[in-house]
């Protein structure tokens, strides 16, 4: 099936630090999801982009929908050990399907 | 509160044994889904379902079944011709026109 090319993998920072991860597609999308995923549990929505260009924040957390429709990024400002886990870009292709596709996933930690 | 219910949080079964995964929302969202996520796979779609009574295959179909008898509830069967079932499974639900999922919190199933 489509997949997105999210990078990088992992990431090790300390705590304090700026963190910024991305997505990509071959093909243009017309909605953006950002999700983070704690151990064990099941990945909760931090951020929804829905136009080209478009650049939301949640506190710490700031996602953008780039203009070409085919990427998005995901930054967090000042880490803190509660932000490990790992974050799911996921995307939504135009043409009616409900179905998102997600990313492999970027796994953080943060070192105290 | 309204919230999508996985049970149980961990599943041990023999190998050559069927074995069903419950999921139960009460949000009212019209699609489910049922997810696989392996270490370093990201997440994988098993099945989905947008209407009682009707659900389709997803990329990695072989060897489980599902149906979707009521709104609320998309039980996912493992069954024994699945080779390789140990893995994390989410479930998750979305309303029609919204492009957010709602997530359980996932149901670990080992097989020995």
């Amino acid at each position: 099936g489509q997949q997105l090319n999210q990078s990088p993998q992992s990431m090790f920072i300390q705590e304090g630090e700026d963190v910024s991860m991305n997505c990509t597609s071959s093909s243009i999308f017309n909605t953006w999801l950002w999700y983070k995923q704690d151990p064990g549990e099941g990945p909760v929505l931090l951020i929804a982009l829905y136009k080209a260009g478009e650049l939301t924040s949640n506190g710490r957390l700031t996602a953008q929908f780039g203009i070409t429709r085919k990427d998005s990024f995901l930054n967090i400002s000042a880490s803190i050990p509660s932000d490990v886990g790992i974050y799911f870009c996921a995307g939504r292709s135009p043409g009616g399907s409900e179905k998102l596709v997600f990313g492999k996933g970027t796994k953080l930690t943060v070192n105290p | 509160d309204g919230g999508i219910t996985q049970s149980p949080k961990y599943l041990f079964r023999k190998e050559g044994q069927n074995v069903t995964l419950s999921c139960e929302q009460n949000l009212n969202h019209d699609a489910m889904y049922w997810y696989r996520q392996d270490p370093g796979q990201g997440l994988r779609l098993i099945y989905y379902s947008q209407i009682v009574n009707d659900f389709q295959k997803g990329d990695i179909a072989e060897g489980y079944s599902v149906s979707r008898e009521k709104k609320e509830s998309f039980p996912l069967t493992v069954t024994s011709a699945q080779k390789n079932p140990t893995a994390f499974y989410l479930c998750a639900s979305s309303l029609r026109g919204y492009y957010g999922y709602t997530f359980g919190s996932g149901t670990r199933l080992t097989v020995v």
